[in-house]
């Protein structure tokens, strides 16, 4: 079946520094894609929708120059925390959906932002 | 903006009991999923539903789609420890192929 890859699945960064989280899709092309942030026990909150070659679709509330998206190629988009703080630490994750009405999420990513 | 309630919140429940979780909106959607995760990992998909009073089954987990397709449930039988995670709902793909999730239950199944 098709498979979404994150990567760093842990990072631990110091305030004021940007991290930086990749998405790819192994088997398949993803025109779209999504990041998602998630609170312990808590649902996924739409962040933003990653368009390959065009800009992101950011949600109310969540600012875009802190969070930068880019969807530079068909199989991988990137999500960049800038200059980090603590409460930027969570779980986040990215999905993509490969033609069909399935949508595949990747393993996740925690940062912890010290 | 399409909202998923899901109910209860929390549930912990001794094994070989059963439960149902349920999903509910006052929106129709095209199809709804329902996932289970654990902690750390992504979302697994368990189920897609697209018909209005669809029913599929999978071992011992049993998921309805509303006939109105507002609404879903799941009911898990005879429960046991390795249910234990977070189960959401999600309703869509919509129109930019997104899912709108629902507000999650974490299941605690008991040894």
């Amino acid at each position: 079946g098709a498979v979404v890859s994150q990567h760093p699945s842990r990072v631990i960064c110091k305030s004021g520094t940007s991290v930086k989280i990749e998405c790819r899709s192994l088997d398949f092309q993803a025109t779209t894609m999504f990041w998602y942030r998630q609170f312990p026990k808590q649902s996924l909150m739409l962040m933003a929708t990653s368009n390959e070659g065009s800009k992101a679709t950011y949600e109310q509330g969540v600012e875009k120059d802190k969070f930068l998206i880019n969807h530079a190629s068909l199989t991988l988009s990137t999500l960049t925390v800038t200059s980090a703080h603590p409460e930027d630490s969570s779980f986040y994750i990215c999905s993509a959906k490969p033609a069909g009405n399935t949508i595949y999420f990747g393993e996740g990513s925690w940062l912890t932002v010290v | 903006t399409q909202l998923l309630e899901q109910s209860p919140q929390f549930l912990s429940i001794q094994e070989g009991e059963n439960l149902t979780v349920y999903c509910n909106s006052s929106s129709v959607f095209s199809s709804l999923q329902w996932y289970r995760q654990e902690p750390g990992e992504g979302p697994v998909l368990l189920v897609t539903v697209v018909t209005g009073g669809e029913v599929k089954k999978l071992k011992r987990l049993t998921f309805q789609f509303g006939d109105a397709r507002k609404d879903s449930s799941l009911h898990i039988t005879a429960a046991q420890p390795g249910d234990t995670g977070l189960y959401l709902c999600a309703g869509g793909p919509g129109s930019a192929r997104q899912l709108t999730f629902g507000s999650g239950t974490q299941l605690t199944v008991l040894p």
